[in-house]
Protein backbone atom coordinates (compact mmCIF):
# COMPACT_ATOMS: atom_id res chain seq x y z
CA UNK A 1 0.00 0.00 0.00
CA UNK A 2 0.74 3.49 -0.04
CA UNK A 3 2.90 5.70 2.85
CA UNK A 4 4.38 8.51 3.79
CA UNK A 5 7.99 8.57 6.22
CA UNK A 6 8.62 11.49 7.37
CA UNK A 7 11.34 13.02 9.76
CA UNK A 8 10.45 13.07 13.53
CA UNK A 9 10.30 16.34 15.42
CA UNK A 10 10.25 18.41 16.84
CA UNK A 11 12.41 20.79 14.65
CA UNK A 12 13.76 24.08 16.54
CA UNK A 13 15.48 26.06 14.85
CA UNK A 14 16.76 29.74 15.14
CA UNK A 15 15.19 32.56 12.99
CA UNK A 16 17.00 32.68 9.34
CA UNK A 17 18.40 29.68 9.76
CA UNK A 18 18.13 26.73 6.94
CA UNK A 19 15.25 24.21 6.94
CA UNK A 20 15.26 20.72 5.89
CA UNK A 21 12.38 18.13 6.52
CA UNK A 22 12.84 14.56 5.06
CA UNK A 23 10.34 12.52 3.34
CA UNK A 24 10.47 9.21 1.48
CA UNK A 25 7.35 8.21 0.54
CA UNK A 26 5.98 4.07 -0.99
CA UNK A 27 3.47 4.08 -3.35
CA UNK A 28 2.02 1.84 -6.83
CA UNK A 29 1.89 3.59 -9.77
CA UNK A 30 2.89 7.13 -10.42
CA UNK A 31 1.85 9.87 -7.23
CA UNK A 32 1.60 13.23 -7.07
CA UNK A 33 3.27 14.65 -4.41
CA UNK A 34 1.98 17.71 -1.53
CA UNK A 35 3.58 19.34 1.19
CA UNK A 36 0.72 20.88 3.57
CA UNK A 37 0.86 23.08 6.63
CA UNK A 38 -1.37 23.10 9.62
CA UNK A 39 -0.64 26.22 11.71
CA UNK A 40 -1.67 26.32 15.27
CA UNK A 41 -5.28 26.23 15.81
CA UNK A 42 -5.85 26.28 12.42
CA UNK A 43 -6.61 23.62 9.42
CA UNK A 44 -4.48 22.42 6.25
CA UNK A 45 -3.47 24.42 3.75
CA UNK A 46 -1.60 22.92 0.67
CA UNK A 47 2.03 24.40 0.48
CA UNK A 48 3.15 23.03 -2.77
CA UNK A 49 2.58 20.48 -4.65
CA UNK A 50 4.66 18.58 -7.76
CA UNK A 51 2.93 15.99 -10.10
CA UNK A 52 5.96 13.96 -11.67
CA UNK A 53 9.43 13.45 -11.53
CA UNK A 54 11.67 15.78 -11.36
CA UNK A 55 9.18 18.91 -10.60
CA UNK A 56 9.97 21.66 -8.20
CA UNK A 57 6.86 23.05 -6.38
CA UNK A 58 7.78 26.06 -4.52
CA UNK A 59 5.38 28.52 -2.49
CA UNK A 60 6.27 31.34 0.31
CA UNK A 61 9.88 30.86 0.35
CA UNK A 62 9.10 26.82 0.85
CA UNK A 63 10.65 24.38 -2.17
CA UNK A 64 10.53 20.76 -3.04
CA UNK A 65 11.67 18.66 -5.86
CA UNK A 66 10.32 15.56 -6.36
CA UNK A 67 13.03 12.84 -7.11
CA UNK A 68 11.65 9.41 -8.21
CA UNK A 69 15.31 7.25 -7.93
CA UNK A 70 15.25 7.97 -4.10
CA UNK A 71 11.73 8.66 -3.72
CA UNK A 72 11.70 11.22 -1.72
CA UNK A 73 10.30 14.84 -1.89
CA UNK A 74 12.43 16.91 1.39
CA UNK A 75 11.18 19.90 2.28
CA UNK A 76 13.54 22.97 1.69
CA UNK A 77 13.94 26.87 3.35
CA UNK A 78 16.90 28.79 2.89
CA UNK A 79 15.67 31.17 5.91
CA UNK A 80 13.05 30.43 8.41
CA UNK A 81 11.11 32.87 9.87
CA UNK A 82 9.11 32.70 13.64
CA UNK A 83 5.92 32.46 11.54
CA UNK A 84 7.07 29.26 9.85
CA UNK A 85 6.14 27.85 13.43
CA UNK A 86 3.77 25.22 12.19
CA UNK A 87 3.59 20.99 11.77
CA UNK A 88 4.51 20.27 7.93
CA UNK A 89 2.84 17.21 6.84
CA UNK A 90 4.46 15.38 3.68
CA UNK A 91 1.77 13.29 1.53
CA UNK A 92 0.94 11.35 -1.72
CA UNK A 93 -1.98 10.66 -4.11
CA UNK A 94 -1.86 8.19 -6.78
CA UNK A 95 -4.53 9.68 -8.75
CA UNK A 96 -7.24 7.48 -10.85
CA UNK A 97 -9.94 6.19 -8.95
CA UNK A 98 -11.67 9.23 -6.68
CA UNK A 99 -8.41 10.07 -5.24
CA UNK A 100 -7.47 9.99 -1.26
CA UNK A 101 -4.52 11.58 0.23
CA UNK A 102 -2.18 9.29 2.05
CA UNK A 103 -0.37 11.75 4.67
CA UNK A 104 2.52 11.70 6.53
CA UNK A 105 2.79 11.93 10.62
CA UNK A 106 3.49 15.21 10.55
CA UNK A 107 6.91 17.61 11.80
CA UNK A 108 6.38 20.10 13.70
CA UNK A 109 8.75 23.26 13.45
CA UNK A 110 9.38 25.58 15.79
CA UNK A 111 11.02 28.60 15.21
CA UNK A 112 12.63 30.79 17.98
CA UNK A 113 14.02 34.77 17.39
CA UNK B 1 -11.10 33.02 -2.59
CA UNK B 2 -13.30 30.47 -2.43
CA UNK B 3 -12.53 28.51 0.76
CA UNK B 4 -14.54 24.83 2.41
CA UNK B 5 -16.09 26.13 5.46
CA UNK B 6 -16.90 24.01 8.33
CA UNK B 7 -19.64 24.15 11.35
CA UNK B 8 -19.12 23.96 14.09
CA UNK B 9 -15.38 24.57 15.33
CA UNK B 10 -15.60 22.82 18.40
CA UNK B 11 -18.73 19.84 19.35
CA UNK B 12 -18.66 18.56 22.61
CA UNK B 13 -20.43 15.42 23.05
CA UNK B 14 -21.17 12.63 25.33
CA UNK B 15 -20.15 9.18 24.55
CA UNK B 16 -23.58 7.10 23.13
CA UNK B 17 -24.37 10.35 21.40
CA UNK B 18 -25.19 11.40 17.36
CA UNK B 19 -23.53 14.27 15.87
CA UNK B 20 -23.71 15.53 13.11
CA UNK B 21 -20.62 17.71 11.52
CA UNK B 22 -20.88 19.81 8.40
CA UNK B 23 -19.14 21.03 5.46
CA UNK B 24 -19.92 23.43 2.82
CA UNK B 25 -17.43 22.66 -0.39
CA UNK B 26 -16.19 25.29 -2.62
CA UNK B 27 -19.44 25.81 -5.09
CA UNK B 28 -17.77 24.30 -8.46
CA UNK B 29 -16.16 21.21 -6.62
CA UNK B 30 -17.89 17.56 -7.36
CA UNK B 31 -15.78 15.12 -5.34
CA UNK B 32 -15.92 15.42 -1.10
CA UNK B 33 -13.72 13.69 1.56
CA UNK B 34 -13.40 13.31 5.08
CA UNK B 35 -10.51 12.79 7.07
CA UNK B 36 -9.55 13.25 10.89
CA UNK B 37 -6.95 13.78 13.16
CA UNK B 38 -6.19 12.03 16.19
CA UNK B 39 -4.28 14.82 18.50
CA UNK B 40 -0.51 14.47 17.48
CA UNK B 41 -1.31 11.55 15.12
CA UNK B 42 -1.36 11.45 11.58
CA UNK B 43 -4.41 13.03 9.37
CA UNK B 44 -6.45 9.64 7.93
CA UNK B 45 -8.48 9.14 4.65
CA UNK B 46 -12.48 8.11 5.85
CA UNK B 47 -14.30 8.37 3.01
CA UNK B 48 -14.71 10.13 -0.84
CA UNK B 49 -18.43 11.16 -2.19
CA UNK B 50 -18.83 11.69 -5.72
CA UNK B 51 -22.40 11.81 -7.43
CA UNK B 52 -24.29 11.07 -4.41
CA UNK B 53 -22.51 7.99 -3.47
CA UNK B 54 -19.50 6.92 -1.46
CA UNK B 55 -17.15 6.04 -4.10
CA UNK B 56 -14.12 4.76 -1.26
CA UNK B 57 -13.78 4.44 2.39
CA UNK B 58 -11.43 3.45 4.79
CA UNK B 59 -11.57 0.73 7.60
CA UNK B 60 -12.34 3.46 10.28
CA UNK B 61 -15.32 4.18 8.33
CA UNK B 62 -17.53 1.67 10.30
CA UNK B 63 -21.46 1.32 9.98
CA UNK B 64 -21.18 4.16 12.63
CA UNK B 65 -20.56 6.41 9.91
CA UNK B 66 -22.22 7.84 7.05
CA UNK B 67 -22.36 10.73 4.90
CA UNK B 68 -24.80 12.95 2.91
CA UNK B 69 -25.31 15.19 0.24
CA UNK B 70 -28.71 16.57 1.79
CA UNK B 71 -29.03 19.44 -0.59
CA UNK B 72 -26.04 21.54 -2.92
CA UNK B 73 -24.28 23.00 -0.83
CA UNK B 74 -24.01 20.59 1.95
CA UNK B 75 -21.77 18.10 3.05
CA UNK B 76 -22.47 16.02 6.24
CA UNK B 77 -20.52 13.28 8.48
CA UNK B 78 -22.50 11.65 10.84
CA UNK B 79 -21.40 9.70 14.13
CA UNK B 80 -24.37 7.69 15.25
CA UNK B 81 -23.34 6.58 18.67
CA UNK B 82 -20.30 8.02 19.66
CA UNK B 83 -17.23 6.78 21.47
CA UNK B 84 -14.30 8.22 23.21
CA UNK B 85 -11.89 7.31 20.58
CA UNK B 86 -13.76 8.96 17.95
CA UNK B 87 -12.22 12.00 19.66
CA UNK B 88 -10.51 13.55 16.88
CA UNK B 89 -10.06 17.02 14.21
CA UNK B 90 -12.08 16.46 11.58
CA UNK B 91 -11.34 18.07 8.05
CA UNK B 92 -13.53 17.89 4.90
CA UNK B 93 -12.01 18.08 1.43
CA UNK B 94 -13.35 18.77 -1.53
CA UNK B 95 -12.00 18.85 -5.08
CA UNK B 96 -13.11 20.21 -8.40
CA UNK B 97 -10.84 17.59 -10.79
CA UNK B 98 -9.25 15.38 -8.12
CA UNK B 99 -5.45 16.84 -8.37
CA UNK B 100 -6.22 19.06 -5.71
CA UNK B 101 -8.02 18.87 -2.53
CA UNK B 102 -8.54 21.93 -0.58
CA UNK B 103 -9.59 21.32 3.38
CA UNK B 104 -11.80 23.35 5.53
CA UNK B 105 -10.27 24.43 8.90
CA UNK B 106 -11.36 21.53 10.85
CA UNK B 107 -14.09 20.64 13.39
CA UNK B 108 -12.75 19.57 16.89
CA UNK B 109 -14.70 16.73 18.32
CA UNK B 110 -14.82 15.40 21.91
CA UNK B 111 -16.42 12.88 23.29
CA UNK B 112 -16.85 12.85 26.86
Amino acid sequence: GNSVTQMEGPVTLSEEAFLTINCTYTATGYPSLFWYVQYPGEGLQLLLKATKADDKGSNKGFEATYRKETTSFHLEKGSVQVSDSAVYFCALDTGGGYQKVTFGTGTKLQVIP
Amino acid sequence: EPEVTQTPSHQVTQMGQEVILRCVPISNHLYFYWYRQILGQKVEFLVSFYNNEISEKSEIFDDQFSVERPDGSNFTLKIRSTKLEDSAMYFCASSKDRVEQYFGPGTRLTVT
